[in-house]
């Protein structure tokens, strides 16, 4: 089956850093993606990770261990219009390659930035 | 920048209707998905396309079809519509480029409401 879990909800300080986990158990593996969405709008892509280690783009860094079905989010410098919802999400690899199989989604963190 | 359209922000329908929600993407990718978001489920996928006229069942299939007749267009379709299918889709297209890190990209969803 699949199973990807991460916190419903994280609240932190604008300036500060925070990350935000999330611990998948999936049939297969073949990367991870972290997604932004504001409510209301269409979710949008952060970042991907295939093999372990930390990825960096910016404010935003993603880390994997796949021994550990882990990964987390990091982000710094926080901003007011980084309040939001993340999204964790795993493509299992099961289908014809090329990317042509769907992602299997975290149910999403709510990330509340406070003053 | 990709660009995926949904054809209705907002639909409203009755049970048993027969209901088309389309998805247009102007960015040539071979892969199509359609999923449903839903609060305290997450994003879920309903069936996906990685060529002209071929379709993969998702998790959640029951009580969907699909249509891919042309590359750039992927339409959802509830053959009779029940209140249970009352939620947000969302359409999303990636790239096909074997062991590529190609994101899916959203666009901004359809908000369905069965009366």
């Amino acid at each position: 089956g699949q199973n990807i879990d991460q916190p419903t909800e994280m609240t932190a300080t604008e300036g500060a850093i925070v990350q935000i986990n999330c611990t998948y158990q999936t049939s297969g593996f073949n990367g991870l993606f972290w997604y932004q969405q504001h409510a209301g709008e269409a979710p949008t892509f952060l970042s991907y990770n295939v093999l372990d280690g930390l990825e960096e783009k910016g404010r935003f860094s993603s880390f994997l261990s796949r021994s550990k079905g882990y990964s987390y989010l990091l982000l710094k410098e926080l901003q007011m219009k980084d309040s939001a919802s993340y999204l964790c999400a795993v493509r299992n690899g099961m289908g014809s390659g090329g990317g042509a199989d769907g992602l299997t989604f975290g149910k999403g963190t709510h990330l509340i930035i406070q003053p | 920048d990709v660009k995926v359209t949904q054809s209705s922000r907002y639909l409203v329908k009755r049970t048993g209707e027969k209901v088309f929600l389309e998805c247009v993407q102007d960015m040539d990718h071979e892969n199509m998905f359609w999923y449903r978001q839903d609060p305290g489920l997450g994003l879920r996928l309903i069936y996906f396309s990685y060529d002209v006229k071929m379709k993969e069942k998702g998790d959640i299939p029951e009580g969907y079809s699909v249509s891919r007749e042309k590359k750039e267009r992927f339409s959802l379709i509830l053959e009779s519509a029940s209140t249970n299918q009352t939620s947000m889709y969302l359409c999303a297209s990636s790239a096909a480029r074997q062991g590529s890190n190609q994101p899916q990209h959203f666009g901004d969803g359809t908000r369905l409401s069965i009366l």
